[in-house]
């Protein structure tokens, strides 16, 4: 079965400090994997995802991840946080040609200023 | 730029009383889905549907039920809304390219009250 773990449920970071929010996840086959982000009273916006090809994926607002085969992970990194990525992060994954995607649990982001 | 539009931003209604969340995409895509959001649970998948008049069932349906008469429009139904059922719906809908399923986009949520 398709799982998805976001280990921790809030981040903190300094404004200007690399962030980095943690997935990891469990696919039969092939993962399809997303990172998405929520701003209050608003639905999911989609970042980046990664099918196939380089490990590391770049997608938006300056965000990337890098997907981890062996350690099953696909962590979302940013080089310097800015106040406004303060947010609530999902993590998604999908089995090849499945409809349905399973969502991890979500991150709360905190940019410090 | 694809846009899903859910009817309502907020919703108040009474224990029992049948209640239809409605959500439109206007980019032509296959599949749309309907979730609830809770905290400290994430979003937890409804129902979903690949095509009109399709449906299939996500891993919390009881207690609701969806028609999908034109692909457009997708619709999820509370038959007799309970308090439990108190959440944030959001709908999203993803086209297919090339046989393979693109990321989802999202509506803005319905943020539903049971009282």
């Amino acid at each position: 079965a398709q799982s998805v773990a976001q280990p921790e449920d809030q981040v903190k970071v300094a404004e200007g400090n690399p962030l980095t929010v943690k997935c990891t996840y469990s696919v039969s086959g092939n993962p399809y994997l997303f990172w998405y982000v929520q701003y209050p009273n608003r639905g999911l916006q989609f970042l980046l995802k990664y099918i196939t090809g380089d490990n590391l994926v770049k997608g938006s607002y300056g965000f990337e991840a890098e997907f981890n085969k062996s350690q099953t992970s696909f962590h979302l990194k940013k080089p310097s946080a800015l106040v406004s990525d303060s947010a609530l992060y999902f993590c998604a994954v999908r089995a090849y040609r499945d409809d349905k995607i399973i969502f991890g649990k979500g991150t709360r982001l905190h940019i410090l200023p | 730029d694809v846009k899903v539009t859910q009817s309502s931003r907020y919703l108040v209604k009474r224990t029992g009383e049948k209640v239809f969340l409605e959500c439109v995409q206007d980019m032509d895509h296959e599949n749309m889905f309907w979730y609830r959001q809770d905290p400290g649970l994430g979003l937890r998948l409804i129902y979903f549907s690949y095509d009109v008049k399709m449906k299939e069932k996500g891993d919390i349906p009881e207690g609701y039920s969806v028609s999908r008469e034109k692909k457009e429009r997708f619709s999820l139904i509370l038959e007799s809304a309970s308090t439990n059922q108190t959440s944030m719906y959001l709908c999203a809908s993803s086209g297919i390219v090339t046989g393979i399923n693109q990321p989802q986009h999202f509506g803005d949520g319905t943020r539903l009250s049971i009282l």
